[in-house]
C-alpha cells in the first residue's frame, strides 16, 4: 500500500482538462515539495513538475501541478492520444526519511 | 546532453546477489547524488537509496538496510547498486536516477531488469 493516494485511472477525450489527485499528511505533502513523474510502459520514469508546480523545460505548459495541505493535483489540458500513460506523484516523508510514492494513476485518452 | 547508461539484464537465483552499473556522461559526476529506484512488473516504484559520489556517503530505504550496498568510481563516472541475498520477490526493473537537488530526479538510466528464478 503507498504512502500517498492516487487514483488508479482516469480518462478523458482530446481536448479536455484532466485533474489527478495526491493525498498525503503532514510529514510528506504538507512540509515537502511534490513531484510529478510520468512513465510509459517500458521506459523510464520522467520528471513533469517539480517543487509543486514547476516544470522543467521542455515540459509543456499543458501540464500544471499545485498543491494545498497534505493534497497536491496535477492538471493536463488541451489533453492529446500521447498523455497516455502512467502518472507519479512523491514527496520527501519526514517520518519515513525516504520519498513517498503515490501508487500511480493510469491515464487514458478515449 | 545528460545521460545515464545502465548495465543490462540479468538473471540470478535465490540467494545470490546481483550489481548493476550506471554510467553518467553529460555532466559533472561528482556533482549530483544518484538515488535508486526499482519498479516489479505492473508495480508502482519504490526507492532504493542514494550514494553522494563526492563523498561516498549513502542513504539506504530501512527495507533494503543490510541487503544493498551502493558504491562509485569517480574514474569512469559509474555508480553500483549490489543487492544480496536476492528472493523472487526482487524480481524487478532497477534504475538509477539523478537528483538535482529540490529540481528531482531530472535524469534516469533506461532500467535493468533482474530475474530471480531458481
Amino acid at each position: 500500500q503507498s504512502v500517498l493516494t492516487q487514483p488508479p485511472s482516469a480518462s478523458g477525450t482530446p481536448g479536455q482538462r484532466v485533474t489527478i489527485s495526491c493525498s498525503g499528511g503532514s510529514s510528506n505533502i504538507e512540509s515537502n515539495y511534490v513531484y510529478w513523474y510520468r512513465q510509459f510502459p517500458g521506459t523510464a520514469p520522467k520528471l513533469l513538475i517539480y517543487m509543486n508546480s514547476q516544470r522543467p523545460s521542455g515540459v509543456p505548459d499543458r501540464f500544471s501541478g499545485s498543491k494545498s495541505g497534505t493534497s497536491a493535483s496535477l492538471a493536463i489540458s488541451g489533453l492529446r492520444s500521447e498523455d497516455e500513460g502512467d502518472y507519479y506523484c512523491v514527496a520527501w516523508d519526514d517520518s519515513l526519511s525516504a520519498p513517498a510514492f503515490g501508487g500511480g494513476t493510469e491515464l487514458t485518452v478515449l | 546532453q545528460v545521460q545515464l547508461v545502465q548495465s543490462g539484464a540479468e538473471v540470478k537465483k535465490p540467494g545470490a546477489s546481483v550489481k548493476v552499473s550506471c554510467k553518467a556522461s553529460g555532466y559533472t559526476f561528482n556533482s549530483y547524488e544518484i538515488n535508486w529506484v526499482r519498479q516489479a512488473t505492473g508495480q508502482g516504484l519504490e526507492w532504493m537509496g542514494w550514494m553522494n559520489p563526492n563523498s561516498g556517503n549513502t542513504g539506504y530505504a530501512q527495507r533494503f538496510q543490510g541487503r544493498v550496498v551502493m558504491t562509485r568510481n569517480i574514474t569512469i563516472s559509474t555508480a553500483y547498486m549490489e543487492l544480496n541475498s536476492l528472493t523472487s520477490e526482487d524480481t524487478a526493473v532497477y534504475f538509477c536516477a539523478r537528483l538535482a537537488g529540490d529540481s528531482g530526479w531530472t535524469a534516469w538510466g533506461q532500467g535493468t531488469l533482474v530475474t530471480v528464478s531458481s
